[in-house]
């Protein structure tokens, strides 16, 4: 059974228009990540939740947005997608702090026209 | 210089073959991770590493805690493998990872 569900596997939204994308886990893991992966790229960590606390990366941009309501599930809204932003959306889970595996969702892919 | 280096960028290998890719890394860690990737998937944790030698099926994985460095071997390849590789370390103090470039195998049959 999967671990880390993401939705929607794909998504198209238009240059400006308002887009979130959702990630749910199973596990109850204390972090969640947010990675943005570009072709041919190594992931590229946007955010991420230690339990409600929240940690931007200092790259990220404003337009990046999260939310952790409870801990099974955790947003990523992008304000206004630019077409720069098309890219594989990651979503991770971490049971604790320290050298835990991170597992991965199955990613959402967004496209942006 | 990247924290965490990976090679060769790119491999293909003909079914069969014995694969190996490497990975260094100049941080201090607490452990070094093994993922794959195919082709428009996501990501699946391989092995998770803080010192010797780990196998699973087909798949070695082992460090070298002194020399910072880590390899990763497939025996007897096969196309099912063709996926990228990443190796990634987890940092001493940090729980986020750190990840190489990595490496693209193309297995061919």
């Amino acid at each position: 059974d999967a671990m880390v569900i993401q939705n929607p596997r794909y998504q198209v939204t238009q240059f400006g228009k308002p887009v979130t994308l959702s990630c749910s886990q199973t596990l109850n893991h204390n972090v969640m990540y947010w990675y943005q992966q570009k072709s041919s790229q190594a992931p590229k960590l946007l955010f991420h939740y230690y339990d409600k606390d929240f940690n931007n990366e200092a790259d990220t941009p404003d337009n990046f947005q999260s939310r952790r309501p409870n801990t099974s599930f955790c947003f990523l809204d992008i304000r206004s997608p630019g077409l720069g932003d098309a890219a594989m959306y990651l979503c991770a889970i971490q049971r604790t702090s320290g050298a835990d595996t991170q597992y991965f969702g199955p990613g959402t892919r967004l496209t942006v026209l | 210089k990247n924290e965490v280096e990976q090679s060769p960028q790119n491999l293909t290998a003909q079914e069969g073959e014995f694969i190996t890719i490497n990975c260094s890394y100049s941080v201090g860690i607490s452990a070094l991770h093994w993922l794959q990737q195919h082709p428009g998937g996501g990501i699946v944790s391989l092995f998770m590493l803080s010192s010797g030698k780990k196998k699973h099926g087909r798949l070695i994985a082992t460090i070298n805690i002194q020399e910072k460095h880590s390899s990763l071997h497939i025996t007897a390849s096969h196309p099912r493998d063709s996926a990228v590789y990443i190796c990634a370390a987890s940092a001493s103090g940090t729980y986020k990872y750190i990840f190489g470039t990595g490496t693209r195998l193309k297995v061919l049959a």
